[in-house]
């Protein structure tokens, strides 16, 4: 199947400081892209949901200018967590959605980011 | 690196009939959860395991981790129109990352 990496995949950083996550499709071009956060035991936490070449749309309660997400090409989205708190501390995990015939689609999850802001 | 494999991909089901998906590594596993997507929607976590020979129930669903926590299966029972979706497990790396399965999609027979 498809495989979708993140890199970092742990990542420790001071209060104030960006971090920036990548999520890349490896054997395949992602058309639309997603941005989870979760809690442990908890479900994904949609953030925000990105096109190749268009500004994401981020679901309410997100700040888009504090996750800002970048879909520059069809294998690559980066979300940055500018000025990251201690609250911002979370997994984050991407998905990338491949468009198959027709109007069929498949999604397919990365590993996932450990983000602890100290 | 660990691997998750989660079959089969697709099971069509009449409504009524049991379905079951099942997970395997071929590496001991410190835990293993289960989520469910429903059409267009986004994954929702259902259940996390972490004891050997585990066996959680949510009322016609039912999880088993194995014994030397390197499987681990969903079971429904009497399937209904809203259990339609693809249900995936995912399983803690050691590096807390998760390593999915590629999801097993319900398919209820009309």
């Amino acid at each position: 199947g498809a495989v979708v990496s993140q890199h970092p995949s742990w990542v420790i950083c001071k209060s104030g400081t960006s971090v920036k996550i990548e999520c890349r499709s490896l054997d395949f071009q992602a058309t639309t892209m997603f941005w989870y956060r979760q809690f442990p035991k908890q479900s994904l936490m949609l953030m925000a949901t990105s096109n190749e070449g268009s500004k994401a749309t981020y679901e309410q309660g997100v700040e888009k200018d504090k996750f800002l997400i970048n879909h520059a090409s069809l294998t690559l989205s980066t979300l940055t967590v500018t000025s990251a708190h201690p609250e911002d501390s979370s997994f984050y995990i991407c998905s990338a959605r491949e468009r198959l015939a027709g109007v069929h689609y498949e999604q397919f999850f990365g590993p996932g980011t450990r983000l602890t802001v100290l | 690196g660990q691997q998750v494999m989660q079959i089969p991909q697709y099971q069509h089901v009449q409504e009524g009939e049991d379905f079951t998906t099942y997970c395997n590594s071929s590496t001991t596993l410190s835990n293993i959860q289960w989520y469910k997507q429903r059409p267009g929607g986004h994954p929702v976590f259902l259940i996390q395991l972490v004891k050997s020979g585990e066996v959680k129930k949510q009322k016609r669903l039912t999880f088993q981790f194995g014994e030397a926590k390197k499987n681990s299966s969903l079971h429904i029972t009497a399937t209904q129109t809203t259990d339609v979706g693809t249900y995936f497990c995912a399983a803690r790396g050691s590096n807390y990352q998760l390593i999915w399965g590629a999801g097993t999609k319900l398919i209820i027979k009309p």
